[in-house]
């Protein structure tokens, strides 16, 4: 079975650019994940889909971050423009459904702002 | 909101046993997961506790007690490669967002 895919899976910015990160989940997971991890910090949510509705996006700084999953599949994350606090790996996890007892992660995408 | 509390880091020796703990605060708690994450890695699965009691997954143990808000990951038989950081995660409310502890970084040493 395919796990998580992501992808850039590394990119460097200058402070002000755009970036924007794909995700694409486990087949047939319906509920998916964008967490921001900072070095040395815990994953903290950005935003829950389930299929392409949002369920929580309360942590997502809204003036600079977008994310959308128009099709309930994959999914993409934007940030514009970047600033020098928003390096950190961005990880996509997928499950079966919100009250699923696993969470897959992908490998991540690691962003620096420079 | 919530809190997640856990050590910031604990070293132990390759062969004995460690358990980490997680303390935690959250309303409309239904579920704690535990990660391990090696360094520069995703985080992988290692166990998910809905009720209270102990389950045993190989050398891998999880506790939970939901009366106290707490919960325990065990490793026996400590090998090197389970150097990483342990990501405890309290899933709660009507959308079973899980919110994830700052992990505790383990050293096993020989």
């Amino acid at each position: 079975e395919a796990g998580v895919a992501q992808s850039p899976r590394y990119k460097i910015i200058e402070k002000r650019q755009s970036v924007a990160f794909w995700c694409n989940p486990i087949s047939g997971h319906a509920t998916l994940y964008w967490y921001q991890q900072i070095l040395g910090q815990g994953p903290k949510l950005l935003i829950q889909f389930q299929n392409n509705g949002v369920v929580d996006d309360s942590q997502l700084p809204k003036d600079r971050f977008s994310a959308e999953r128009l099709k309930g599949v994959d999914s993409t994350l934007k940030i514009q423009p970047a600033k020098l606090e928003d390096s950190a790996v961005y990880l996509c996890a997928s499950s079966g459904g919100f009250s699923g007892n696993t969470i897959y992660f992908g490998e991540g995408s690691w962003l620096t702002v420079v | 909101g919530q809190n997640i509390d856990q050590p910031t880091e604990m070293t132990a020796t390759e062969g004995a046993i460690v358990q980490i703990n997680c303390t935690y605060q959250t309303s409309g708690f239904n579920g704690l997961f535990w990660y391990q994450q090696h360094a520069g890695e995703a985080p992988t699965f290692l166990s998910y506790n809905v009720l209270d009691g102990l389950e045993e997954k190989g050398r891998f143990s999880s506790f939970l007690s939901r009366s106290k808000g707490y919960s325990y990951l065990l490793l026996k038989e400590l090998q090197m490669k389970d150097s990483a950081s342990y990501l405890c995660a309290a899933r709660s409310g009507g959308s079973y967002i899980p919110t994830f502890g700052r992990g505790t970084s383990l050293i096993v040493h020989p």
